[in-house]
């Protein structure tokens, strides 16, 4: 079975510091990872993911994650947040099945 | 280029009533899904289809029925609302089923729904 962990429930960064969002999943093979995002009363949107290759994954909007299988994390970094970042998000692991487990979110806060 | 698009928006049902959420795609994406978003509780799938002519339980599909229209279309129906069906519900399409889950979810906006 597959499941995912996003210890952190809220975020609050102030605009401009550095973001790291965590994430924890649990799959006993090589899983595939998504990081998602939800603006307010939107639908989710796709920033990045990882199947294979490089262990660091580039995404849209300058987000970027890294895979580390020794400690079986996917955590979602920007270097410099911006207002418009603020916004729920979703990890989301997928192995065997091509249906994704989803964590339950964690929602950041910008600080001006 | 629409994507995922979900009617209604927004829905209040009182207790017993029955309604049905639309779906559509023009991807010609061949897997849909429906999801629902509590506080909390992050999503929460209800059922999906693979493809066309195929439907599957998901995480929580009691009370919840669904039909895969046509390639383009899925409906989830409520047959008799309760307060504990009162969420967020969204519709995703991908390209494929079996390749490993490496697809990437297209999301349609949702529908908020309240039962009284």
């Amino acid at each position: 079975a597959q499941s995912v962990t996003q210890p952190d429930i809220h975020i609050t960064v102030s605009e401009g510091a550095s973001l790291e969002l965590r994430c924890n999943y649990s799959y006993g093979a090589t899983p595939y990872l998504f990081w998602y995002v939800q603006s307010p009363g939107q639908g989710l949107q796709l920033l990045l993911k990882y199947f294979s290759g490089d262990t660091l994954v580039q995404g849209i909007k300058g987000f970027e994650a890294e895979f580390k299988r020794s400690q079986s994390s996917f955590n979602l970094r920007k270097p410099s947040v911006h207002w418009s970042d603020a916004a729920e998000y979703f990890c989301a692991v997928a192995g065997g099945s091509y249906i994704p487990t989803f964590g339950r979110g964690t929602s950041l806060i910008v600080h001006p | 280029n629409a994507g995922v698009t979900q009617t209604p928006k927004f829905q209040v049902l009182k207790t017993g009533q029955s309604m049905t959420l639309q779906c559509a795609q023009d991807m010609n994406h061949n897997s849909m899904y429906w999801y629902r978003q509590d506080p909390g509780m992050g999503l929460r799938l209800i059922y999906y289809s693979a493809s066309e002519g195929t439907t599957d339980k998901g995480e929580v599909p009691n009370g919840y029925n669904v039909s895969r229209l046509n390639k383009r279309e899925f409906s989830l129906r409520l047959e008799s609302a309760a307060p504990s069906q009162t969420s967020v519900y969204f519709c995703a399409s991908s390209a494929s089923a079996g390749t490993g889950g490496s697809d990437t979810q297209y999301f349609g906006p949702g529908t908020r729904l309240t039962v009284l």
